[in-house]
């Protein structure tokens, strides 16, 4: 267990509708990051927050959001789904956000229907 | 940004042999190296990690080498076992405030008994 909890493991939708990743890091992380599991396109880097702020950004569509919270907890909202969104998405903290170990969390399986 | 290749995709060797994973990147200012180990349904977690100070690095059974010169850096696992089996990944990160974590595709490794 990496102490990093993420709710729910699975969430099936449908398309055009709008889900929220929940994500709770280990005690002590200041820093949250999302990334996004998919088969042809390996782990791809979303979005970093550090102590509340968002301070890095990767390839996130514009319909995609997220947020961390003053509890350091941080929620990615995906709107107007579309199937190919489907995918694994993980939430991973460290402790400052700098070039250190990323600890994982079991992932959010979301199929797009 | 950063860009990272990863090969092979796949690799099978017999238990005992070596593996060897290949990683090249493009962003010069990276400088942080790290290669992390996905079972099938779980979690990616780090095994290794290098800087871009030190050209070689080894924990046990795994090491880690970094040519800064030719932007590659390499994972070798000696006396593989069947539990090594795994996704491997490579990553690389300019670091500073900019800090994004570019991970490789992967390489799917099988260790046969």
């Amino acid at each position: 267990d990496s102490g990093v909890t993420q709710t729910p493991k699975h969430l099936i939708t449908a398309t055009g509708q709008r889900v929220t990743l929940r994500c709770s890091p280990r005690s002590g992380d200041l820093s949250v990051y999302w990334y996004q599991q998919s088969l042809d396109q390996g782990l791809q880097f979303l979005i970093q927050y550090y102590n509340g702020e968002e301070r890095a950004k990767g390839n996130i569509l514009e319909r995609f959001s997220a947020q961390q919270f003053p509890d350091l907890h941080s929620e990615l909202n995906l709107s107007s789904l579309e199937l190919g969104d489907s995918a694994l998405y993980f939430c991973a903290s460290s402790p400052r956000g700098v070039n250190e170990k990323l600890f994982f969390g079991s992932g959010t399986q979301l199929s797009v229907l | 940004g950063e860009n990272v290749e990863q090969h092979p995709s796949t690799l099978s060797v017999q238990e005992g042999d070596s593996a060897v994973i290949k990683c090249t990147y493009s962003d010069s200012a990276s400088n942080y190296f790290p290669w992390y180990k996905q079972e099938l349904g779980k979690r990616p977690q780090l095994i290794i990690d290098i800087r871009s100070n030190v050209g070689e690095k080894k924990d046990q059974r795994i090491a880690v080498t970094l040519n800064k010169t030719a932007k590659h850096f390499s994972l070798h696992i000696t006396e593989t076992q069947p539990e090594d089996s795994a996704v491997y990944f490579c990553a690389a990160s300019p670091g500073g405030s900019n800090y994004k974590l570019t991970f490789g595709k992967g390489t799917l490794l099988t260790v046969n008994p």
